[in-house]
């Protein structure tokens, strides 16, 4: 089964709207969790790094007044797209590493259309 | 940071025939190299992955390969069939301290029936 669950699947809303987007840690504690953003036909690229209890660390280019990232418990972060516009639409995609040397474990997504 | 490189962007294929991905990173630091295939609209699934202190792996018809010291490391695929058609993505990321993936551009993979 699913160890990480993202919600929503799938948003369609209109230029203006905040949206947010859940990723949760079903079965471990999470004290990190990656976002990331795929346009389409293209690859993902890490936007944030999501911290337990700190602020996030976002890559370079990706504003932290809009895309805002909360992660106030070890199984839930939450990614928040503030005043979307179109050219926010796209395929947004968190995951979870485990310790060491485990894969890390993608949630299903969420595809953001911005009308 | 890091930078992934794959090659090729897209790959077509007989049914039966051997496909090979390559990828190169650049830091040295990168010690777990995991491929994911994607399927349209969907999350990456991991498929094999390898680390730095093993230069070969195999599943069944997929096998990566690793060599440290040239930072390459590539995906083959025998045998292949239709239902291999996809998305290919390598990654590269380290093992400690902060462990994001590092993506390579993608291989489109057409598995020609």
């Amino acid at each position: 089964g699913a160890v990480v669950s993202q919600h929503p699947s799938w948003v369609i809303c209109k230029s203006g709207t905040s949206v947010k987007i859940e990723c949760r840690s079903l079965d471990f504690q999470a004290t990190t969790m990656f976002w990331y953003r795929q346009f389409p036909k293209q690859s993902l690229m890490l936007m944030a790094t999501s911290n337990e209890g700190s602020k996030a660390t976002y890559e370079q280019g990706v504003e932290k007044d809009k895309f805002l990232i909360n992660h106030a418990s070890l199984t839930l972060s939450t990614l928040t797209v503030t005043s979307a516009h179109p050219e926010d639409s796209s395929f947004y995609i968190c995951s979870v590493p485990t310790e060491g040397n485990q894969p890390q474990h993608f949630g299903d997504g969420t595809r953001l259309s911005i009308l | 940071g890091e930078n992934v490189e794959q090659h090729p962007s897209t790959l077509s294929v007989q049914e039966g025939d051997s496909a090979v991905i390559k990828c190169t990173y650049s830091d040295s630091a990168s010690n777990y190299f995991p491929w994911y295939k994607q399927e349209l609209g969907k999350r990456p699934q991991l498929i094999i992955d390898i680390r730095s202190n093993v230069g070969e792996k195999k599943d069944q018809r997929i096998a990566v390969t690793l060599n440290k010291t040239a930072k390459h490391f590539s995906l083959h695929i025998t045998e292949t069939q239709p239902e291999d058609s996809a998305v290919y993505f390598c990654a590269a990321s380290p093992t400690t301290g902060r462990r994001a993936l590092t993506f390579g551009s993608g291989t489109r993979l057409q598995v020609q029936p």
